[in-house]
């Protein structure tokens, strides 16, 4: 069955680097996601991307943080200077044209340090 | 916006004991979908019933959009199950946005 993947499943990086994550969606889908859960709270959404542009983002989606397809088939999140307060759970989905329904990664965990 | 409120925040119950979690959401919506997260972090999508009942082995849920709530059934609870259940919707026309609840943190115990 195919699925969404991410990795690395684990990164530690240094406060004020910049990180990359990435997403390989499912090959047919066309909407892409990003969610961030911060450890002991609800997953929140990031943004959201369709025909190579974002379509929406939330407050939390500052100049930081930008999203990338850069192959057609990766789907990537940087963020430019991490923060302490980025470290979370990331996670990637996506979805096909006329369904509703996400499929989401296994997720990236940052540490900020 | 929409809210999603789950209930109950936390459960615990003995090995073999059935549950039932909730779910009620303030608008409609096109897209519900319940998720267990694991001790580990991961996601593992378990419903995707924004209508109807559907049944999965020892999981069911149901969802009555008309009246805005959800409810998610564990039969039979092993050790397992643990985690955290969160419920997820997607009101109309949002672009696939999903809205997750504050989750249900269950324990089951030997």
């Amino acid at each position: 069955e195919p699925e969404v993947t991410q990795t690395p499943s684990h990164q530690v990086t240094q406060m004020g680097q910049e990180v990359i994550l990435r997403c390989v969606p499912i090959s047919n889908h066309l909407y892409f996601y990003w969610y961030r859960q911060i450890l002991g709270q609800k997953v929140e959404f990031l943004v959201s991307f369709y025909n190579n542009e974002i379509s929406e983002k939330s407050e939390i989606f500052d100049d930081q943080f930008s999203v990338e397809r850069p192959d057609g088939s990766n789907f990537t999140l940087k963020i430019r200077s991490t923060k302490l307060e980025d470290s979370a759970m990331y996670f990637c989905a996506s979805r096909p044209q006329g369904v509703t329904e996400a499929f989401f990664g296994q997720g990236t965990r940052l540490t900020v340090v | 916006g929409i809210q999603v409120e789950q209930s109950p925040p936390d459960l615990i119950l003995q090995e073999g004991a059935n549950s039932t979690l909730r779910c009620n959401f303030s608008d409609s919506v096109n897209n519900l979908q319940w998720f267990h997260q694991n001790p580990w972090g991961q996601l593992i999508n378990l419903f995707y019933i924004p209508s109807g009942t559907k049944q999965n082995g020892r999981l069911s849920a149901t969802t009555v959009a008309t009246e805005r709530y959800s409810l998610l059934y564990i039969s039979s609870s092993q050790t397992t199950d643990s985690g955290v259940y969160f419920c997820a919707v997607e009101r109309y026309n949002q672009g696939g946005k999903l809205i997750f609840g504050q989750g249900t943190e269950l324990s089951v115990k030997p």
